[in-house]
């Protein structure tokens, strides 16, 4: 079975650009969680899919916004692009059965640099 | 007041050890509790879960909670140099919401 894939690994950007990530759950996964990891502030939790509908969202300005497709793959954007964008970008997916679900597969992540 | 605190660590063990890793969440209403475990440059894998008060052994780990206190831990029985890693403590706080710590490094000596 195949696990969580996040496209790109890594990539490269200048501020004020913006940024698409994607990811494709585990076969028969519907939850995909979004997280950003920095060093500093550890795993922050930037939103929630489930049958492309947004359950919850983490303390993040509307730059970050994310979506969520028919075949369960995730997108999350972010615009102008900031130095503290800077970040590990995970991607997450559960079969999220129950609202108390937090067995989450991740991906590999994203390894996003703004210059 | 962070929603899950964890001592930053490193926690260093000999091999053989009991390593003891401990974790506070400030919501009571939380319901479901998770330990993963992130090696260097890797990502984050569960290694436990436990949604009501006691213990719950997976062989060497042992995930114990508390929730009068709000307080899980994760005890690993004969260390072994290669548990070192970062384990990480996450809390659903309901709202399909897992929230993390920042994690204790955890190094076992050999």
């Amino acid at each position: 079975k195949a696990g969580v894939t996040q496209t790109p690994r890594y990539l490269i950007k200048t501020r004020g650009q913006q940024v698409t990530l994607s990811c494709s759950p585990i076969s028969g996964h519907r939850s995909v969680s979004w997280y950003q990891q920095t060093p500093g502030q550890g795993l922050q939790f930037l939103f929630e899919y489930f049958s492309e509908t947004q359950r919850n969202k983490g303390n993040f300005p509307g730059r970050f916004s994310g979506r969520q497709f028919s075949n369960s793959r995730s997108e999350m954007n972010v615009s102008t692009l900031e130095l503290g964008d800077s970040a590990l970008y995970l991607c997450a997916s559960s079969l999220n059965t129950g609202s108390n679900t937090g067995e989450l597969f991740f991906g590999e992540g994203s390894r996003l640099t703004v210059l | 007041q962070k929603e899950v605190e964890q001592n930053s660590g490193p926690l260093s063990v000999p091999e053989g050890a009991i390593a003891s890793l401990n974790c506070t969440y400030s919501d009571r209403v939380s319901q479901s509790f998770f330990w993963y475990r992130q090696y260097s440059g890797k990502s984050p894998e569960l290694i436990m879960s436990i949604y009501s008060n006691g213990d719950k052994e997976d062989g060497r780990f042992t995930a114990q909670l508390n929730k009068a206190s709000q307080y899980v831990s994760l005890l690993i029985r004969d260390s072994q140099p290669s548990d070192s890693a970062t384990y990480l403590c996450a809390v659903n706080i309901g709202s399909y919401k897992l929230i993390f710590g920042s994690g204790t490094r955890l190094l076992v000596r050999p």
